[in-house]
């Protein structure tokens, strides 16, 4: 079935840092990618997201591009600030198991904790 | 505008009893989604409505697992038998509509302790 994996946490960087977080995803057919994070006491919410082969989703510094050659969605952040300390999750949307179109459900990795220090 | 709003925050119940969590979605969502986040993964989907009706129910575990939405806005998950496996956090989101590329819009999570 479909699936997403992640690199493995947490993650520690200081103040200004390049930041890298790893996802691929096995998939029948060619899903939407997605970043979602989760910043502490607070509810998911979406970071960027790519629809198709090529495209490169962008939001507050953070870069993805959606790379169906090595089915990945690496995040990259440039500098990275304190405020980026949160959990982030990569997804897949739009196809089923089978390779048919499915709408609506998000499959997620298991998450990267990222801690920045000043 | 009002988010997506979850109820309770906490839920902490024995083995064996009912729970119902309700979700709030932002208003003139028609998809709604329920979603569980056990400690340290990250969400696994349960089931969505497009409207009043199921979608897609192919995450519900098991049986004792139910969920509804009888006037295509607010719906309540309801758990029966709970059992120490079902502790998680349980989360709702919401989108427009259900159509690709969609933003689901996710609420603060219900979480249930099983003792």
């Amino acid at each position: 079935g479909n699936s997403v994996t992640q690199m493995e946490g947490p993650v520690t960087l200081s103040e200004e840092a390049f930041l890298t977080i790893n996802c691929t995803y096995t998939a029948t057919g060619y899903p939407s990618l997605f970043w979602y994070v989760q910043y502490p006491g607070e509810g998911l919410q979406l970071l960027l997201k790519a629809t198709k082969a090529d495209d490169k989703g962008s939001n507050k510094g953070f870069e993805a591009t959606y790379r169906k050659e090595t089915t990945s969605f690496h995040l990259e952040k440039g500098s990275v600030q304190v405020s980026d300390s949160a959990v982030y999750f990569c997804a897949l949307q739009g196809v089923d198991d089978a390779g048919g179109t499915s709408y609506g459900k998000l499959t997620f990795g298991q998450g990267t904790i990222l801690t920045v220090h000043p | 505008g009002a988010g997506v709003s979850q109820t309770p925050s906490n839920k902490v119940t024995e083995k064996g009893k009912y729970v119902e969590l309700r979700c709030d979605p932002i208003s003139g969502h028609t998809a709604l989604y329920w979603y569980r986040q056990s400690l340290g993964q990250g969400p696994e989907f349960l089931i969505y409505f497009q409207g009043t009706g199921a979608a897609d129910d192919s995450g519900l575990p098991n049986d004792r697992f139910f969920a509804v939405r009888p006037e295509g806005s607010v719906s309540t998950l309801k758990i029966q038998r709970t059992e120490r496996g079902d502790s998680a956090v349980y989360l709702c989101a919401s989108s427009l509509f259900s159509g690709l590329p969609d933003t689901q819009y996710f609420g603060p999570g219900t979480r249930l302790t099983v003792l």
